[in-house]
This record gives structure tokens, sequence and C-alpha cells, in this order.
């Protein structure tokens, strides 16, 4: 059972453009929702993440909406550059639990291209 | 400050053999959490360690077993290898089990599995 499902799979943007990766979740107990970034060859880095109390956060380029009602959240990059390449997975996790890890989206291919 | 470190980068083994991967956490974190990441998809959580002790795991058989020092580094040990085993192992560390859930990556232990 996919407990996390985002889309789309692959994404082209312009440079310049904005980015949005979508996530939905089915447990209703998970409360930490991050994003990573991932390049090939490396491990993901820690994007920018939102806890339920608020509907968006912001970070730079970096944008997370949480829609808690849907079950879904988003990332926008804004401003979108050639660097911003990279795979990007959402997660989510039961702080409650403590111990559950996170459980990840099969993550999204992005190419901005120049 | 010093970031997650894993070893060895790169490791082939031979079905129905044994693999230790190392992972020393980053500076001033006690929690150490152990993800496998098959090509293609978002990591999956296999356990994590807290206080020298395994306190959550995953859905992975008990041939996946870890320790974890005094010094907060940890190893994942996996038995009778399958060919399914190859992928990336990654490491993740983070402050506390509780309470703080971001999660720091190594760059990753590259398996294969002949």
């Amino acid at each position: 059972q996919q407990q996390v499902k985002q889309s789309p799979q692959s994404l082209i943007v312009q440079k310049g453009g904005i980015s949005i990766i979508n996530c939905a979740y089915e447990n209703t107990a998970f409360d930490y929702f991050p994003w990573y970034q991932q390049f090939p060859g490396k491990g993901p880095a820690l994007l920018i993440a939102i806890r339920p109390d608020v509907s968006e956060k912001k970070e730079g380029r970096f944008t997370i909406s949480f829609n808690k009602s849907a079950k879904q959240f988003s990332l926008h990059i804004m401003d979108s550059q050639p660097g911003d390449s990279a795979t990007y997975f959402c997660a989510a996790q039961n702080s409650g639990g403590g111990a559950d890890g996170l459980t990840f989206g099969k993550g999204t291919h992005l190419i901005i291209q120049p | 400050e010093t970031g997650v470190t894993q070893s060895p980068t790169h490791l082939i083994k031979t079905r129905g053999q044994q693999v230790t991967l190392r992972c020393s956490s980053q500076s001033g974190h006690n929690t150490v959490s152990w993800y496998q990441q098959a090509l293609g998809q978002g990591p999956q959580f296999i356990f994590q360690y807290y206080r020298e002790e395994e306190n959550g795991r995953g859905n992975f058989p008990p041939r996946f077993s870890g320790l974890q020092f005094p010094n907060y580094s940890s190893e994942l040990n996996v038995n009778a290898l399958e060919l399914d085993d190859s992928a990336l192992y990654l490491c993740a560390s983070s402050f506390s089990a509780s309470g703080s859930y971001e999660q720091y990556f190594g760059p990753g232990t590259r398996l294969t599995v002949t």
C-alpha cells in the first residue's frame, strides 16, 4: 500500500518558470511533511518541511502549500533554474509514533531547460 | 559541523553472503535511521536506532539487523543476501527520536548483489 502518492513522475519546466510537484497521503496520523532534493549519486538533501498547523511555508524560492482536509501538499519552485534539475521526493511521518521513519513518494524527475 | 558519512561508497557481494555497512551521524545527533533506495524509487525505511537500541522498524525481514554505538555511529548488517537487496543504502541522522524530525542523509552505499 502506497501511503504517499507523488505526481508527476517527470516534469520539464523552462528556466524562470514555476515548478509544481504534488503529493497526497492517506494516513491521517502523519503530521510532518518534508521535501527532499536528490542529485544523481548523492543522498537526499532536506529542502523544506511543514507541519499541518500552517497552510503554507516559504523559504527562498521554495514554497510548500498544505491542505489538511484534502490530505494533499505541494512544492512550488519559483524562478526555476537549471541547477534545480534533480529528483524531488515528498515524505511524511507520524511524529507521535516517533520511530515510524519517513514514508517517501516515488519521486519527481525535474528538468529545467535553459 | 561534520555531516553524515557512510562507508564504503560501493560494494559488490554474491548472493548468500553477508554485508556490513557503516554510518557516522552528524555532530550533535543521537538518532540514526537506515533506508533502502531501489533504482528509480523513493527510500524505504528499514529501522531506527536511538540510545543504542532499535526503536522502530519498517517492513524488512530479520536478516536486516543493526547496531548503534556509544558515539552514535551505526552499522547495518544484511545476512543471506538476495539479488533484490541490490540498492542504495542510506543512513540519516537526527537530533532525537522524537520532537525534532529533521533527518539529514549521508551519500549512501551502493550495494550490488550478483
